[in-house]
């Protein structure tokens, strides 16, 4: 089975510039996370779709947006870019949801999008 | 509101000494309970997990984790470090039904394998 595959691996952006990401979960995962990593916060949580909805949003600015589509493929976009948002994006899917509760929402995750914002 | 405390950023062996990576959580219902792996260029890959039932849950790459309820622990074992053990380490809490299902993770634990 397929993993997780994130695209594109690596990207260089100035500031102010917009960039977007894109995630494609396992066959059969309907829910996708997005988590931000950088040395200094570590792995923070943006936020979560299943079933082109978005569930659950963690603390980030209104700049920081995603969608979901009927494939589950998802793709997250950061626009105004600020050099603060230079890290890894890490996409995760999982079964969440889906009735699997019981495997305690084990993350499958991508090999992440390192964004370089100057 | 869940949360995990990693001990320490960074932890040094020398190769064929003992491992430990300590994780301490707190959650307001019974948790559900992680360790991730990361290689340097890579996702997160996970180790072990407790859901319900045995404490001592063992994982890929000879590791292990005890959950403790009373002391709010999930450390992770291994007898003896490889060199290929060499990686960032992290724990993570969810609370399942009831709370909230989105993992937290801790800022993680650097193991460093010494020949």
């Amino acid at each position: 089975k397929a993993g997780v595959t994130q695209t594109p691996r690596y990207l260089i952006k100035t500031r102010g510039q917009q960039v977007t990401l894109s995630c494609s979960p396992i066959s059969g995962h309907r829910s996708v996370s997005w988590y931000q990593q950088t040395p200094g916060q570590g792995l923070q949580f943006l936020f979560e779709y299943f079933s082109e909805t978005q569930r659950n949003k963690g603390n980030f600015p209104g700049r920081f947006s995603g969608r979901q589509f009927s494939n589950s493929r998802s793709e997250m976009n950061v626009s105004t870019l600020e050099l603060g948002d230079s890290a890894l994006y890490l996409c995760a899917s999982s079964l969440l949801g889906q009735g699997n509760f019981v495997q305690g929402g084990e993350l499958f995750f991508g090999e992440g999008s390192r964004l370089t914002v100057l | 509101a869940q949360s995990v405390t990693q001990l320490g950023s960074h932890v040094s062996v020398s190769e064929g000494a003992l491992v430990l990576l300590r994780c301490n959580y707190s959650s307001s219902v019974p948790p559900y309970l992680f360790w991730y792996v990361q290689y340097p260029n890579q996702g997160l890959q996970l180790l072990l997990k407790y859901t319900t039932g045995a404490t001592l849950v063992k994982g890929i790459n000879g590791f292990e984790a005890e959950f403790k309820k009373s002391e709010t622990s999930f450390h992770l074992t291994k007898p003896s470090a490889h060199m290929s053990d060499a990686a960032e380490y992290f724990c993570a809490v969810s609370e399942g039904w009831g709370g909230s299902y989105i993992p937290t993770f801790g800022r993680g634990t650097s193991l460093i394998v010494h020949p």
